[in-house]
């Protein structure tokens, strides 16, 4: 079985530029979580998908940051404008359930490096 | 504070030596508990997840205190490949996940 993918694997772009990031989750899973690192800092939830509902975006840091999951399947996080803060390692992760014991499962991450 | 400490580490330790790390938590209504690993440059992996009655895979041993807070982990008979950084992981509200920022273990022949 598949694992959670996340698209693409690295990104370096400029202050003020567009990024659009994206997961897919395992197949059949209906919640989807966004997660991410900064430089020197822990793993921070960002938000929370359940099929294509925002169940908690509570760690969405400022209105540059859109999710979105139209279909329930992938989910996309665009970043616009992005800032050099941003840079990072953003992780998804997914869970079929999203009971409090469930597994999430990572996916490898992207490397976001804003310049 | 954060919502996680943990002693970042390294704990350098050789093979076949059995090793303890703690975390404490801040958030009281946090209902699960996990332990994740990490690999350099890798995605978290579940290591186990820390039940109340504490509870034993293998060669590793979890244990909570909910009055305290207080999580451990320990890895008894420690291998080359246990090397990494371990993750205490605490729920949040909607069962987010709420990272430490990791104890990392270096275990040499």
């Amino acid at each position: 079985e598949a694992g959670v993918t996340q698209f693409p694997s690295h990104s370096v772009i400029e202050k003020g530029q567009t990024v659009t990031l994206r997961c897919d989750p395992i197949s059949g899973h209906d919640n989807l979580y966004w997660y991410r690192r900064v430089m020197g800092k822990e793993i921070k939830f960002l938000l929370h998908f359940v099929k294509e509902s925002k169940q908690d975006e509570s760690g969405m840091p400022n209105n540059r940051f859109l999710a979105e999951r139209t279909g329930g399947t992938y989910s996309t996080l665009k970043v616009q404008p992005a800032e050099l803060e941003d840079s990072g390692v953003y992780f998804c992760a997914s869970s079929q359930d999203g009971q409090k014991w469930e597994t999430q499962y990572f996916g490898p991450g992207t490397r976001l490096l804003v310049l | 504070r954060k919502e996680v400490e943990q002693d970042p580490g390294p704990f350098n330790v050789p093979e076949g030596a059995t090793v303890a790390f703690n975390c404490t938590y801040s958030n009281s209504a946090s209902q699960s508990f996990f332990w994740y690993r990490q690999d350099c440059r890798k995605e978290p992996k579940l290591l186990m997840s820390v039940y109340s009655s504490g509870n034993e895979d293998g060669r590793f041993t979890a244990q909570l205190n909910r009055a305290s807070q207080y999580i451990s982990l320990l890895i008894r008979d420690s291998k080359l490949s246990d090397s990494a950084t371990y993750l205490c992981v605490p729920s949040g509200g909607y069962n987010k996940l709420i990272f430490g920022a990791g104890t990392r273990l270096a275990v040499h022949p």
